[in-house]
């Protein structure tokens, strides 16, 4: 069974730095291309970043880009996301999800993790 | 940046109704466009990819169509478990780009 468990989120203070995980199984993690999307709270869906299997191929949104650094360890089937210069605006739920292999969409989503950015 | 724009933003249906949302792109995504389903407090749920193929495990009520700028996402024969907010999203080029979503309610 696929499962991808997020954590590391937390209430942090602007400015301030948050490094999430999210801990792959079930699947092959190295031969997959793998995702950060947010959702502010009562919000939609954002893509934030994303990482190709072998960490070759690395995008952000404009939003992030400069603060967030995505990251994978394929020894430990674990995919990061280092985010520094924290603002109010990224405060939302971080999930991390799978790209389908030899598609384009996300077929497997964590359960997310919540990052808070308030003084 | 493509724009993904759904319509409605909400709807009213009942259990047994048929109900259609849109999607509309910015410009051409040829058949690059999923439809999410998400429930309260729960991750985003993968329903349909490549506009028309459903994802494994997925009722066959749900069905995608269009390509272009214009899709549709159809519902026929509502049930309770359906009701959520669904979204759209473009996968034709980076960043891959959500719409607003359309809250699916009783």
């Amino acid at each position: 069974e696929v499962q991808l468990v997020e954590s590391g989120g937390g209430l942090v203070k602007p400015g301030g730095s948050l490094r999430l995980s999210c801990a792959a199984s079930g699947f092959t993690f190295s031969s997959y291309s793998m995702n950060w999307v947010r959702q502010a709270p009562g919000k939609g869906l954002e893509w934030v970043s994303s990482i190709s299997s072998s960490s070759s191929y690395i995008y952000y949104a404009d939003s992030v880009k400069g603060r967030f650094t995505i990251s994978r360890d394929n020894a430990k089937n674990s995919l990061y996301l280092q985010m520094n210069s924290l603002r109010a605006e990224d405060t939302a739920v971080y999930y991390c999800a799978r790209d389908q292999r030899g598609g384009s969409c996300y077929d497997y989503w964590g359960q997310g993790s919540l990052v808070t950015v308030s003084s | 940046d493509i724009q993904m724009t759904q319509s409605p933003s909400s709807l009213s249906a009942s259990v047994g109704d048929i109900v259609t949302i849109t999607c509309r792109a910015s410009q051409s995504i040829s058949s690059y466009l999923n439809w999410y389903q998400q429930k309260p407090g729960k991750a985003p749920k993968l329903l349909i990819y490549a506009a028309s193929s459903l994802q494994s495990g997925v009722p066959s009520r749900f069905s995608g169509s269009g390509s272009g700028t214009d899709f549709t996402l159809t519902i026929s024969s509502l049930q309770p478990a359906d009701f959520a907010t669904y979204y759209c999203q473009q996968s034709y080029s980076t960043p891959k780009t959500f719409g607003q979503g359309t809250k699916l309610e009783i």
